[in-house]
């Protein structure tokens, strides 16, 4: 139990152009899920909190026009990389709140590599 | 701003030897405290947390991780490492009583086991 999904795994996109990448709980309904960023050799740097039913909270240095938030559901929040860079070029990880029933733990999805050219 | 330090950024262990992995934090309120795992080609899996109570803590996979308050540390120790350890290892921090909320990581460290 308490799997979470991303897709896609990897996406290569051009300059300018805009990317979705989608972060799903397949066995539990999570109404917080995060949104982190990883940097080659360097820790993961948390992006964003995202609730279901309101706007997502950005930590500071994150814009919030170029990194999209969306979580439309219990079970799906989305990220938008607009107009993306080639700086944009990162893995982005989500995670999953458990409830009650998973200790407060974050369920981490797989990752999603990004590269802008 | 919170912070979290692992010192080892890469060790190199062989077989049966015993592993403690250094986790250092600056914040001086109440915290919870994290390791995750992270196996080649794989997403992060939580090896133990500390929430509250006896400050020895023991997880998955014969891990466990000792909180000295006075210290500020959380160190990951096992004692006989196998091959299928080799991963990253990464400490993680909530400050307060957030639960798993507003994880913040360390740098991680790899670990790779010689057969």
């Amino acid at each position: 139990g308490a799997v979470v999904s991303q897709h896609p795994s990897r996406v290569i996109c051009k300059s300018g152009t805009s990317v979705k990448i989608e972060c799903r709980s397949l066995d539990f309904q999570a109404t917080t899920m995060f949104w982190y960023r990883q940097f080659p050799k360097q820790s993961l740097m948390l992006m964003a909190t995202s609730n279901e039913g309101s706007k997502a909270t950005y930590e500071q240095g994150v814009e919030k026009d170029k990194f999209l938030i969306n979580h439309a559901s219990l079970t799906l929040s989305t990220l938008t990389v607009t107009s993306a860079h080639p700086e944009d070029s990162s893995f982005y990880i989500c995670s999953a709140l458990g409830g009650a029933w998973g200790g407060g733990e974050q369920f981490f999805g797989p990752g999603t590599r990004l590269t802008v050219l | 701003a919170q912070s979290v330090s692992q010192h080892n950024h890469h060790v190199i262990l062989s077989e049966a030897a015993s592993l403690e992995l250094g986790c250092n934090y600056s914040y001086g309120g109440t915290v919870n405290l994290f390791w995750y795992v992270q196996y080649p080609g794989q997403h992060l899996q939580l090896l133990l947390k500390y929430f509250s109570g006896d400050p020895l803590v023991k997880g998955i996979k014969g891990f466990e991780a000792e909180f000295i308050k006075s210290k500020f540390s959380f160190n990951l120790r096992k004692p006989s490492v196998q091959w299928s350890d080799t991963a990253e290892y990464f400490c993680a921090v909530t400050p307060g009583k957030t639960g798993a909320n507003n994880l913040f990581f360390g740098t991680g460290t790899r670990l790779t086991v010689i057969p």
